[in-house]
């Protein structure tokens, strides 16, 4: 069974504080994916790798960025979070070319930014 | 603009049978998938059509009108754990996927 895990179910931070979301895959998957899921929205993309130390802009990166140091491993960084940044955040991994293949995803960090 | 429409809340009874309708409006159609979201979970790979038809599997369904810009999934023998969200996701032209809202599905009993 693939398995996508995310360093935190909840997490609480303060305006202007540095936040590092981690993401960890166990399939050997090319392909990471960090998504924001606001509700009344389907998921928006934040930033995508297709491989190690590659990174490409989704749809929403303002605010964010992103590493990818090993192939399992995925990090969004929230370099001075804000309000508008509180959401459920969720990590996906998928084998196969960019977003074509079936994406397998983490239960999700849902953060508060006070 | 490329829009992603389902309704955003549905009831029905268990055992019953109910219909998740999905149209889209994209640049492009390279393949459409469904995904479930238990409240709290994380999404999970249900379907993926790329040709015109039904594709069944089990007490799920679902049905691909490229023509038409029309999905619909299809669920069967309603059971309470089915109690969750579906998502609709189209992938355009440059095989980037769009995704719906979701449809919210509640059970009663």
């Amino acid at each position: 069974d693939v398995k996508v895990t995310q360093s935190s179910r909840y997490l609480v931070k303060r305006t202007g504080e540095k936040v590092f979301l981690e993401c960890v895959q166990d399939m050997d998957h090319e392909n990471m994916f960090w998504y924001r899921q606001d509700p009344g929205l389907g998921l928006r993309l934040i930033y995508f790798s297709y491989d190690v130390k590659m990174k490409e802009k989704g749809d929403i990166p303002e605010g964010y960025s992103v590493s990818r140091e090993k192939k399992e491993r995925f990090s969004l960084i929230l370099e001075s979070a804000s309000t508008n940044q509180t959401s459920m955040y969720l990590c996906a991994s998928s084998q196969g070319q960019g977003q074509t293949d079936t994406q397998y995803f983490g239960p999700g960090t849902r953060l508060t930014v006070l | 603009g490329q829009n992603i429409d389902q309704p955003t809340e549905m009831t029905a009874t268990e055992g019953a049978i109910v219909q998740i309708n999905c149209t889209y409006q994209t640049s492009g159609f390279n393949g459409l998938f469904w995904y479930q979201q238990h409240a709290g979970e994380a999404p999970t790979f249900l379907s993926y059509n790329v040709l015109d038809g039904l594709e069944e599997k089990g007490r799920f369904s679902s049905f691909l009108s490229r023509s038409k810009g029309y999905s619909y999934l299809l669920l069967k023998e309603l059971q309470m754990k089915d109690s969750a969200s579906y998502l609709c996701a189209v992938l355009d032209s440059n095989y980037q996927l769009i995704w719906g809202a979701g449809t919210k599905l509640i059970i009663k009993p």
